[in-house]
């Protein structure tokens, strides 16, 4: 069974800090790397993708993926009460046929 | 354009009913997804739609049909529901259907409630 495995938290940070989410992956053969944030009732919403070691910065939130230590890591710069949210891992598996969801770390900024 | 829209966001219904979900999307995606989230909990692959034709199908009980008239369309259709098949469902659709390397844009969901 291939795993994606996310701390449930939640993860409490002050506004204006940085929150470190985490994510690691049991499939080495494994490509594709997804962020999403789900606010409570909606629907997940891509925040970022990443594909090759390294980091990827867009606006706030720095992606970092490390193939050899097989984690995946989402940053968030300056967070903001609005940031709060569940925010969900997704892994391509290399022998499977979709993707593979951690089960999403909460996040809550406060004030 | 990353939108997927999906009818009705709420949808409430007996054991015996039959209804339908609707999904759509106008930006040219050749594969269309249904998922299943419980709350909190992540979601779980119901069926994958790749050129309209249904790839894959993750052992879903027959009382869940999907169907994809077109390439901008997928449906899921309901039939003899029991109480526990409440959930979000929710329909996603990316560029190609390449073993989860592409990327999936979701729909808002239907909220569904089984009486």
């Amino acid at each position: 069974q291939k795993e994606v495995e996310q701390n449930s938290g939640p993860l409490s940070v002050p506004e204006g800090a940085i929150a470190s989410l985490n994510c690691t992956y049991s499939d080495r053969g494994s490509q594709s790397f997804f962020w999403y944030r789900q606010y409570s009732g909606k629907s997940p919403e891509l925040i970022m993708f990443i594909y090759s070691n390294g980091d990827k910065e867009d606006g706030r939130f720095t992606a970092q993926l490390n193939k050899a230590s097989q984690y995946v890591s989402l940053l968030i710069r300056d967070s903001q009460p609005s940031d709060s949210a569940t925010y969900l891992c997704a892994v391509n598996t290399d022998s499977g046929y979709a993707l593979n969801f951690g089960k999403g770390t909460s996040l809550l900024v406060t004030p | 354009d990353t939108e997927v829209t999906q009818t009705p966001k709420h949808l409430v219904m007996g054991m015996t009913n039959k209804k339908s979900l609707k999904c759509e999307q106008h930006m040219g995606h050749r594969a269309m997804y249904w998922y299943k989230q419980k709350a909190k909990k992540p979601p779980e692959l119901m069926f994958v739609y790749s050129y309209e034709k249904l790839s894959i199908n993750e052992s879903v009980p027959s009382r869940f049909s999907p169907e994809c008239p077109n390439s901008s369309l997928l449906n899921l259709h309901l039939h003899a529901l029991q109480p526990e098949d409440s959930a979000l469902y929710l329909c996603a659709s990316s560029q190609e259907w390449r073993e989860g390397q592409e990327t999936q844009y979701f729909g808002p969901g239907t909220r569904l409630l089984v009486l």
